[in-house]
Order: C-alpha cells, then sequence, then structure tokens
C-alpha cells in the first residue's frame, strides 16, 4: 500500500540481488516523477527521474519504468549493496509546479 | 558551496506557542516547498511557492503559515493552532516550473512539543 499514514512497506533483499520498488501515482495529468532516497534523519536525496513523454530511464544500477496507463511507476536496482538500505519515495509533480510524494518503501538488503 | 539550508536541527516549544523554521537557499531556484513527515511515513506538502510573494496550501496547510518576501527564503511558522506539530519538517527547492527539474531537500528540522 501506498497510503500516507500507513506504516511503510519493506522489502528484504539479499545483496547482489535486484530490487524492485513500485509506486502507485495519482494523477494523470502529472508530467514528471522522480524517486528519492532517505536515509533516517536526514532529507531525501535524488536518485532519478523520468518525464512522461518516457516510458524507461536508466542511470548508474538503477532505472526508472514509467507506465501511464495504470499510472505505475517503479525503481529497480541492479545488484543491491548494504549502501542501499534506505526508504526509498517516488514523487509527482503536477501543473502549477506541485510536488507531492507516495509513501513510501523501506529497503533492507541482508548481507 | 550552493545548497538548501534548515535552521535549527532540532527545536522544542511549548504547547500554545508558536514556532519559525528556517529555510534558506542559495541555488537561485524559483520555487519552494515545506512538508511534514511522521515517524515510519512519507512526506505529507505543507505549503509551497512557485515564486517570491506568491504560496499555494498543499495538502495539510492548516495551523501553519508562510511568507516568500525573498528569492532565498521560505520560513514555516507552526502555528498554536496545530493540535499535532511534533514532527520531522523538510524544506526543499527546485528550478522554474518549466524545467522540469529534481527538488533539493535541506537536512530537516525536528520539531518537539514539550
Amino acid at each position: 500500500g501506498e497510503s500516507v499514514g500507513l506504516h511503510l512497506p519493506t522489502l528484504s533483499v539479499q545483496e547482489g540481488d535486484n530490487s524492485i520498488i513500485n509506486c502507485a501515482y495519482s494523477n494523470s495529468a502529472s508530467d514528471y516523477f522522480i524517486w528519492y532516497k532517505q536515509e533516517s534523519g536526514k532529507g531525501p536525496q535524488f536518485i532519478i527521474d523520468i518525464r512522461s513523454n518516457m516510458d524507461k530511464r536508466q542511470g548508474q544500477r538503477v532505472t526508472v519504468l514509467l507506465n501511464k496507463t495504470v499510472k505505475h511507476l517503479s525503481l529497480q536496482i541492479a545488484a543491491t549493496q548494504p549502501g542501499d538500505s534506505a526508504v526509498y519515495f517516488c514523487a509527482e509533480k503536477a501543473a502549477g509546479n506541485k510536488l507531492t510524494f507516495g509513501g513510501g518503501t523501506r529497503v533492507l538488503v541482508k548481507p | 558551496d550552493g545548497g538548501i539550508t534548515q535552521s535549527p536541527k532540532y527545536l522544542f516549544r511549548k504547547e500554545g506557542q508558536n514556532v519559525t523554521l528556517s529555510c534558506e537557499q542559495n541555488l537561485n531556484h524559483d520555487a519552494m516547498y515545506w512538508y511534514r513527515q511522521d515517524p515510519g511515513q512519507g512526506l505529507r506538502l505543507i505549503y509551497y511557492s512557485q515564486i517570491v510573494n506568491d504560496f499555494q496550501k498543499g495538502d495539510i496547510a492548516e495551523g501553519y503559515s508562510v511568507s516568500r518576501e525573498k528569492k532565498e527564503s521560505f520560513p514555516l511558522t507552526v502555528t498554536s493552532a496545530q493540535k499535532n506539530p511534533t514532527a520531522f519538517y523538510l524544506c526543499a527547492s527546485s528550478a522554474e516550473p518549466a524545467l522540469n527539474t529534481e527538488a533539493f531537500f535541506g537536512q530537516g528540522t525536528r520539531l518537539t512539543v514539550v
């Protein structure tokens, strides 16, 4: 579940495996999407972004997929490392520059 | 270095008092945002501003107020009308809306009501 107000879902992954984090966004008019990583007690850090005219974008060890038909966004992390343990949020930007966040997923990397 | 600075890092407030959280950026960004984060939960938008002297309510604006008199500053006041103000507050900024670029975050202010 991605609703605000619920405690974060957790994804446990073995070190070296690939991780897939999912996000359902709410506004069909959103035209820009961002994935952030947040470590405990810190502000979110940018990972990767994608515009609505794309369906896939790759970065270093990360790939974002966008499915506008079902309003779904995913983040794939290749060869997950202990330093990837954090909370991951998706964000969507709609008209008027309003930037809103999904509920987040906690990723725990097991050695 | 360019960046976004929030102060203080920790803040304690007595019930019934207003308190102002500072957010300053030297990135020359037009847009600024305030979010609230409760333990184990996501970020909820309080207020945002696209340009100087303009701001809009987010999803949970009740009990909060902001001002945007200067491009680099977007202070948030938590008023006594906010019934449950204890939370982690995050400020962010991004370049002009048409560019669709990511928002950069400060390191947050943890507010505790005592």
